[in-house]
C-alpha cells in the first residue's frame, strides 16, 4: 500500500514564525503536491513538484515556498506565518496522470 | 479560480437510495477523479476515469464522463450509513484542480 506521512496532524505557531511542513512517500511517485483545504473553498493547489528540484505554482502559492532534494520528500514552507494561512494541510503524491494518494493532514494554527 | 464545481453542495439521503453527485469543470483535461474526505482524514482516491471513457464501475460505484459538456457525474447505488462523507471531483489538465465538494450524509 502506498503510503504518504506528513510530519504532524496538529501544529501551533506564532504570527512571523518560519514553519516547515514535511511529507514523505514510499512508492517512488513522480509528482508531489501541497493543498490546502479550507471550510467552502475545498482544496486549493499551493505547488506540485513532476520532480526532484522542480516544483510548479498552484493556485495559491502567494507566501508559501516549497523544497523537494529528494524524490520521496517534498516539504511547504511558510517563510513567516500569518494569521490567514491558518488551515488543513494536506500532502498528496502520485505518478504521471494517475490517481493522488494523501497524507493525513496537518491542522496549522497560526496564532 | 475555480474550474471544478459540484452539484450539490450538500445531499441527505436514506440508507438503501442512491446518491448522485455532478461535476462541472471549464478546462480540457487529461482524466477526472473522484474522492471521497471523512470528517477530519485525509482524502481516499475512488474512480479516476480518463478524456476517451465515458463510463467506469467500482462495486457500488458509477462514474460517467462527458467531455462535451464538461461534467461528470458519481453515482453511489444502495447507499450505507458508512458512505457519510465528503466527494471531491478532481480534473488533471496542464494543472490539478478540485471541487468543493459534496457533503453527503445517509441517515439509517
Amino acid at each position: 500500500d502506498v503510503k504518504v506521512t506528513q510530519s504532524s496532524r496538529y501544529l501551533v505557531k506564532r504570527t512571523g514564525e518560519k514553519v516547515f511542513l514535511e511529507c514523505v512517500q514510499d512508492m517512488d511517485h513522480e509528482n508531489m503536491f501541497w493543498y490546502r483545504q479550507d471550510p467552502g473553498l475545498g482544496l486549493r493547489l499551493i505547488y506540485f513538484s513532476y520532480d526532484v528540484k522542480m516544483k510548479e505554482k498552484g493556485d495559491i502559492p502567494e507566501g508559501y515556498s516549497v523544497s523537494r532534494e529528494k524524490k520521496e520528500r517534498f516539504s511547504l514552507i511558510l517563510e513567516s506565518a500569518s494569521t490567514n494561512q491558518t488551515s488543513m494541510y494536506l500532502c498528496a503524491s502520485s505518478r504521471l496522470f494517475y490517481e493522488q494518494y494523501f497524507g493525513p493532514g496537518t491542522r496549522l494554527t497560526v496564532t | 479560480s475555480q474550474q471544478g464545481e459540484e452539484d450539490p453542495q450538500a445531499l441527505s439521503i436514506q440508507e438503501g437510495e442512491n446518491a448522485t453527485m455532478n461535476c462541472s469543470y471549464k478546462t480540457s483535461i487529461n482524466n477526472l477523479q473522484w474522492y471521497r474526505q471523512n470528517s477530519g482524514r485525509g482524502l481516499v482516491h475512488l474512480i479516476l476515469i480518463r478524456s476517451n471513457e465515458r463510463e467506469k464501475h467500482s462495486g457500488r460505484l458509477r462514474v460517467t464522463l462527458d467531455t462535451s459538456k464538461k461534467s461528470s457525474s458519481l453515482l453511489i447505488t444502495a447507499s450505507r450509513a458508512a458512505d457519510t462523507a465528503s466527494y471531491f471531483c478532481a480534473i488533471e489538465g496542464n494543472q490539478f484542480y478540485f471541487g468543493t465538494g459534496t457533503s453527503l450524509t445517509v441517515i439509517p
